[in-house]
């Protein structure tokens, strides 16, 4: 399965967005890139999920390079409750398994 | 409702012990997974059975056991308990084992004495 690559941690200001990046630089072209977050003494959560074009959900925005070979996700008003960490994850479209790989992820703090 | 539901929350044991992890999900999914969290908080998966049959068995000690009823739930049952296996295990559902997202129970923190 493809890695990603996340920065260990990020700090925001609450009621700013912010801008999670993910470098996956070996993706394949039937890789689909999810995020999912997990919250403290909580299971993990998924986040929004895309293929190519730019998503987007109530929770949050998947902004995915021309090339895949990076995504971003964005939340666009950070509140106190998205302090999290966030896993940005590659998953084979014609997999039958449907197995997550978690990386270590990205904590994000999120300030008053 | 709960979508996907874990008991117990908490569990602690000595070593050598036999456990159960009871696990149920009110999605209607036809994939269910068991994770584990170690203490270094890398999470990685462990089982995985689709319509009841076991589809990912990732290197698990034989000393750990899944079983699935039915389609709704998927047990862990742990033989020989070990100070290694102190973690926190989650349960997980998924529409299919394709690219569905998956639903996570809250964890059920073991921890072996």
């Amino acid at each position: 399965d493809a890695k990603t690559t996340q920065p260990n941690s990020m700090e925001s200001n609450e009621e700013e967005p912010v801008h999670l990046p993910c470098n996956h630089s070996t993706i394949s072209g039937t890789d689909y890139i999810h995020w999912y977050r997990q919250l403290p003494s909580q299971g993990p959560e998924y986040v929004i999920h895309g293929l190519t074009s730019n998503v987007n959900n109530r929770m949050a925005s998947l902004a995915i390079a021309e090339d895949r070979k990076s995504s971003t996700l964005i939340l666009h008003r950070a509140t106190l409750r998205d302090a999290a960490v966030y896993y940005c994850i590659l998953r084979l479209g014609s997999s039958n398994t449907g197995k997550l790989i978690f990386g270590q992820g990205t904590t994000l703090q999120v300030k008053p | 409702d709960t979508a996907v539901s874990q008991t117990p929350k908490y569990l602690v044991t000595q070593m050598g012990n036999d456990k159960s992890i009871k696990c149920e999900q009110n999605l209607g999914h036809d994939t269910m997974y068991w994770y584990k969290q170690d203490s270094k908080k890398f999470l990685k998966i462990m089982f995985s059975y689709n319509n009841k049959e076991l589809i990912i068995n990732e290197t698990v000690p034989n000393r750990f056991s899944p079983k699935s009823p039915d389609k709704a739930h998927l047990n862990l049952h742990i033989n020989s308990l070990e100070l290694g296996d102190s973690a926190v295990y989650f349960c997980a559902s998924s529409a299919n084992s394709g690219i569905s997202p998956l639903h996570f129970g809250n964890g059920t923190r073991l921890t072996v004495t």
